[in-house]
């Protein structure tokens, strides 16, 4: 059935750096890929999403890039600051969603 | 502002009771969705609906069932409650099918099975 790996599961990072998250996906019928952030204690919201019409897509620091051929698609997060620091999670078909990536930004 | 409400947001229950989530919204969405969330595993599916008449299991229906009363009403029910139902459970919306638009989460409602 469908499947989505999301990797790492805890990522950490200094203050100013760079953040990227994969994921991988089963189903070459997955059309809409979206990224959401959870907050400690809060519930999960959207920051990007991106569609299989394009290859990339930005929002200030946070952008997402898709490979169809590779079935997998990535979030990166630049110039991190210790408010990103919270659990992402990927999503593909059905909205089968990733297992999470725990991201620290430490000051 | 239009939003997703989940009652109760916390209970603890013992194992073989039946308990009842409750989820309404004012988005004047018409898909509404259950999940359930667990440390390391994400959020799995346990039920969707894309209107009044429309009930579709997800990846884990398996103990649960559901009600969608009226458009905006879409609620969870645990028959018999057993101890590996504790977790998280969300209820979300929204205005596209799942795989092309945004989801609108509730709070969340943490239960407990002892």
């Amino acid at each position: 059935g469908e499947n989505v790996e999301q990797h790492p599961s805890t990522l950490s990072v200094q203050e100013g750096d760079s953040a990227v998250i994969k994921c991988t996906y089963s189903d070459s019928a997955s059309n809409y890929f979206p990224w959401y952030k959870q907050e400690l204690g809060k519930r999960p919201q959207l920051i990007i999403d991106i569609r299989s019409n394009v290859g990339e897509k930005k929002d200030q620091r946070i952008a997402v890039t898709l490979n169809k051929t590779a079935k997998h698609f990535s979030l990166h997060i630049t110039e991190t600051q210790p408010e990103d620091s919270a659990v992402y999670f990927c999503a593909a078909i059905l909205m089968r969603f990733g297992a999470g990536t725990r991201l620290t930004v430490k000051p | 502002d239009a939003d997703v409400t989940q009652t109760p947001r916390n209970r603890i229950t013992k194992t073989g009771k039946r308990i009842m989530l409750e989820c309404s919204q004012t988005k004047g969405h018409d898909r509404m969705y259950w999940y359930r969330q667990d440390p390391g595993l994400g959020l799995r599916l346990i039920y969707y609906s894309f209107d009044v008449k429309d009930i579709n299991k997800g990846e884990i229906s398996d103990g649960y069932s559901v009600s969608r009363q009226a458009q905006a009403k879409f609620s969870l029910s645990l028959e018999s409650a057993i101890p590996n139902q504790t977790a998280l459970y969300f209820c979300a919306t929204s205005d596209l099918g799942m795989n092309t638009g945004e989801l609108f989460f509730g709070e969340g409602s943490r239960l407990t099975v002892l």
